[in-house]
């Protein structure tokens, strides 16, 4: 999965605290995807990102979660005051323009442990 | 809500056996793309379809968009212990929202050399 980097891979943090994963996409992709990945379910659908703007945020919780991708920097997925429930895989993926016939790169994921 | 059945959950075959695994929908799709994923590892993507009833092959692998454009299938040639992992299928919603994915749950395939 070279091309879509994530950092760090392993996060611990403690309940109440503060995460932040970043994800650089692949060179020349300007729309950024989050998905979260929970024990044994599949991977969900959580915000669309352009360079600067939230194209669309529709699966992301309303509280304690946010997402930027800044005209300079990677994409950032910060949660706030994280709770045990936040404990996931998460994904950034990334294509080059948005359509149909535009497949979506994966990075290999930030693994988030809250204790 | 658009949803994505995979099956069979879990597929243990002999090196050199065929084999298919499916992905069902009642939704119509956009597009239906297929990923390999490896533990600890992000989804890497194996091939995109678009066109309903659409036939593409990757070496001994061939997949197939149903004409309703809301189920494929993944066929496996002579399947090899390299082709061991979890495939993904993943269906771009209809309309202005193509760009999110719905996934299935998964095939973990696991092939004995």
């Amino acid at each position: 999965n070279a091309g879509v980097m994530q950092n760090p891979r392993h996060l611990v943090r403690r309940r109440g605290q503060e995460a932040r994963l970043r994800c650089s996409p692949m060179k020349g992709h300007s729309h950024v995807y989050w998905y979260r990945q929970l024990p044994e379910e599949g991977l969900k659908f959580m915000v669309y990102l352009q360079k600067e703007n939230i194209i669309d945020e529709s699966g992301m919780p309303k509280e304690r979660f946010s997402a930027e991708f800044p005209k300079e920097g990677p994409s950032i997925l910060r949660i706030q005051q994280v709770v045990r429930g936040d404990s996931a895989a998460y994904f950034c993926a990334s294509s080059p323009q948005q359509g149909p016939n535009q497949p979506q790169h994966f990075g290999d994921g930030t693994r988030l442990s809250i204790l | 809500t658009q949803l994505l059945e995979q099956s069979p959950q879990f597929l243990s075959i002999q090196e050199g056996e065929n084999l298919t695994v499916y992905c069902n929908s009642s939704s119509v799709f956009s597009s239906l793309q297929w990923y390999r994923q490896e533990p600890g590892e992000g989804p890497v993507l194996l091939v995109t379809v678009v066109t309903g009833g659409e036939v593409k092959k990757l070496k001994r692998l061939t997949f197939q968009f149903g004409d309703a454009r809301k189920d494929s299938s993944l066929h496996i040639t002579a399947a090899q212990p390299g082709d061991t992992g979890l495939y993904l299928c993943a269906g771009g919603a209809s309309g202005g929202s193509n760009y999110k994915l719905t996934f299935g749950k998964g095939t973990l395939l696991t092939v004995n050399p």
